[in-house]
């Protein structure tokens, strides 16, 4: 059960963009569009950012978006916020019914 | 408003056995697939353990295949997490994850406070 491949880091200045990868296999993130995306600020539970590869839940601002391409997923975070620094775990379904979590991303606003 | 609450978690020796429970409340609990999520200190997420909605399908990671149990009531709103042989690498936070659907195709919405279990002599 391997976890997906993420970078450990990313980083970027207020206002820039920064994209994290989320690379799996034709067995999960290539499988469907069953790719949600979660924010963790430190010392706090996980929250739901987005969700079927590009749709996010009520309440999440448009500077954050999904795609995907083959067995990788991505997400975008246009125009970087301070409040935006917080570790990004990408999760997707398996094709054989369970989920796997990516490695984790740190995120840091210079 | 949605509300998880963990509760059970704390020090246990190696090989010991411990309960976690999760009381939901704010949603109709018996509608929703439910998961337990762990995080060691300092790592990622790992996905534990998940029910459906009624229970009858369940779901364990390998690492705690043959050891935990997970379980719910739904006339008590409560998710339940058995935990036996417990190992040192078994030590993190637990949290209880409501799927947004009967299933988490479409992500998991909400997420309880966790609960720490530390397995150590």
């Amino acid at each position: 059960q391997s976890a997906l491949t993420q970078p450990p880091s990313v980083s970027g200045s207020p206002g820039q963009s920064v994209t994290i990868s989320c690379t799996g296999t034709s067995s999960d993130v290539g499988s469907s569009n069953r790719v949600s995306w979660y924010q963790q600020p430190p010392g706090t539970a996980p929250k739901l950012m987005i969700y079927e590869v590009y749709n996010r839940p009520s309440g999440v601002p448009d500077r954050f978006s999904g795609s995907k391409s083959g067995n990788t997923a991505s997400l975008t975070i246009s125009g970087l916020q301070a409040e935006d620094e917080a570790d990004y775990y990408c999760s997707s379904h398996r094709v054989s019914g369970t989920y796997v979590f990516g490695t984790g991303t740190k995120v840091t606003v210079l | 408003e949605v509300q998880l609450v963990e509760s059970g978690g704390g020090l246990v020796q190696p090989g010991g056995s411990l309960r976690l429970s999760c009381s939901a409340s704010g949603f109709t609990f018996s509608s929703y697939g439910m998961h337990w999520v762990r995080q060691a200190p300092g790592k990622g997420l790992e996905y534990v353990s998940a029910i459906t909605t009624n229970g009858d399908y369940t779901y364990y990671a390998d690492s705690v295949k043959g050891r935990f149990t997970v379980s719910r009531d739904n006339s008590k709103n409560t998710l339940f997490l058995q935990m036996s042989s417990l190992r040192a690498e078994d030590t993190a936070v637990y949290y209880c994850v409501k799927c947004s659907s009967s299933s988490c195709f479409r992500g998991a919405d909400y997420w309880g406070q966790g609960t720490l279990v530390t397995v150590s002599s």
